[in-house]
Order: structure tokens, then C-alpha cells, then sequence
């Protein structure tokens, strides 16, 4: 148990919609980061956040949005879905000021759009 | 554009005998280099990593080993165990570019037999 939080665990909506996935960081982590693993590809970055700040972005499409919290917690927002969202959603956090500590990572939230 | 490579996607390897799993990288900006291992339906789990100021990294049955030159880093783990078996994925940051976001490979799907 890598002590990150994600839910739900699985999610099943249709093209059009809009969904949020949750994070809860390891105690004391102030860093959280967001990936994607579609299929044939291995994990994508997609953002990070420190302490409630956007600290980084990868390739978010404009569709996407997140946000941290002031209790650290953070959500990912997904609008306008497409078919090709389908994917795993994982959820990392690290700690300390640097921010260059190995990231834990969630069980991961799986979306299916139909 | 990928920067971190596995090119091997699939290993076998004997129980009691030793698994290597390698990674190359293109961007020489990287200097923090990571191994995850990853089971169906789980989060990656952080194993071993290793700083570009080292060669070498030691923790139990695992060793990570980097030539800068080559840019090139392996995972040795001796001995194999049935319940190593899994994907390993390597990472690397790029700080000067993206921050603390990690760059993945596709990963290695490493299938010890007994």
C-alpha cells in the first residue's frame, strides 16, 4: 500500500461527458502528479501540482483540467470526453521542498468511454 | 517523442537465475534515473533508483546500473523469484524541461518460471 488514495476505482460514461477523479496524497507529500496509460503506450506525464500550486505540464489536452486543495487532496478534471480517453489515470505524490523524491503511486482509476 | 526506451517488451528468465532488464534514454538532461514495478490492477511500485553522479545502486536483490556514456541503465535482480514476476518500468527525470514529471518507457513484462 503505497498510501496514495485514488477514486473511483473504475468509471464507465459516454462520449460528450464530463468526469472528476480524486487523489489523496501520502500524509505529508505536497507534491501530487497526474499520468495517463493508454494501451500502447507506457505512462504520460500530464501535470503536477505542489502545495496547491501548478508546478508543471505535460501533454494535457485543453480538455483536462486539475486542481489541488488546500488539505492537499487534488482532482482531475475530464470534459468532452472521447473514445480515445479510455485509459488508466494514475495519481503520484512526493514529498519534500525539492519535489525530487521518488513518486508513489495510486491504484490508478480506470475510464471507459463509450 | 519518446525519450526513455525498453526495448525488450517481454523477458522469461528461470527461478534462482538472474533477470536484466534494460532501459536507453535520449535526453542527456536526465539526471535521476527510477525502476517501478507494476501487477495487474496496481499502481506502480517504486523498486530502485539511482543519480546521475553514480554507476552503481545496491538494495537487497536489486541493482541498478547506469552508463552515462551510453546513455544506458539496467536492473539486475539475483536471484529471480516467481514474485518478480510483473512489468518494470524504467523513468527518468528531466528537470531542465519538464520539471519533476517522469519520463517512462513502455515497459518489460519479466516472467520468472519455476
Amino acid at each position: 500500500d503505497s498510501g496514495v488514495t485514488q477514486t473511483p476505482k473504475h468509471l464507465i460514461t459516454a462520449t460528450g461527458q464530463r468526469v472528476t477523479l480524486r487523489c489523496s496524497p501520502r500524509s505529508g507529500d505536497l507534491s501530487v502528479y497526474w499520468y495517463q496509460q493508454s494501451l500502447d503506450q507506457g505512462l504520460q506525464f500530464l501535470i503536477q501540482y505542489y502545495n496547491g500550486e501548478e508546478r508543471a505540464k505535460g501533454n494535457i489536452l485543453e480538455r483536462f483540467s486539475a486542481q489541488q486543495f488546500p488539505d492537499l487532496h487534488s482532482e482531475l478534471n475530464l470534459s468532452s470526453l472521447e473514445l480515445g480517453d479510455s485509459a488508466l489515470y494514475f495519481c503520484a505524490s512526493s514529498g519534500g521542498r525539492s519535489g525530487r523524491n521518488e513518486q508513489f503511486f495510486g491504484p490508478g482509476t480506470r475510464l471507459t468511454v463509450l | 517523442d519518446q525519450q526513455v526506451k525498453q526495448n525488450s517488451p517481454s523477458l522469461s528468465v528461470q527461478e534462482g537465475r538472474i533477470s536484466i532488464l534494460n532501459c536507453d534514454y535520449t535526453n542527456s538532461m536526465f539526471d535521476y534515473f527510477l525502476w517501478y514495478k507494476k501487477y495487474p490492477a496496481e499502481g506502480p511500485t517504486f523498486l530502485i533508483s539511482i543519480s546521475s553522479i553514480k554507476d552503481k545502486n545496491e538494495d537487497g536483490r536489486f541493482t541498478v546500473f547506469l552508463n552515462k556514456s551510453a546513455k544506458h541503465l539496467s536492473l539486475h535482480i539475483v536471484p529471480s523469484q516467481p514474485g518478480d514476476s510483473a512489468v518494470y518500468f524504467c523513468a527518468a527525470y528531466d528537470l531542465s524541461n519538464s520539471g519533476y514529471a517522469l519520463n517512462f518507457g513502455k515497459g518489460t513484462s519479466l516472467l520468472v518460471t519455476p
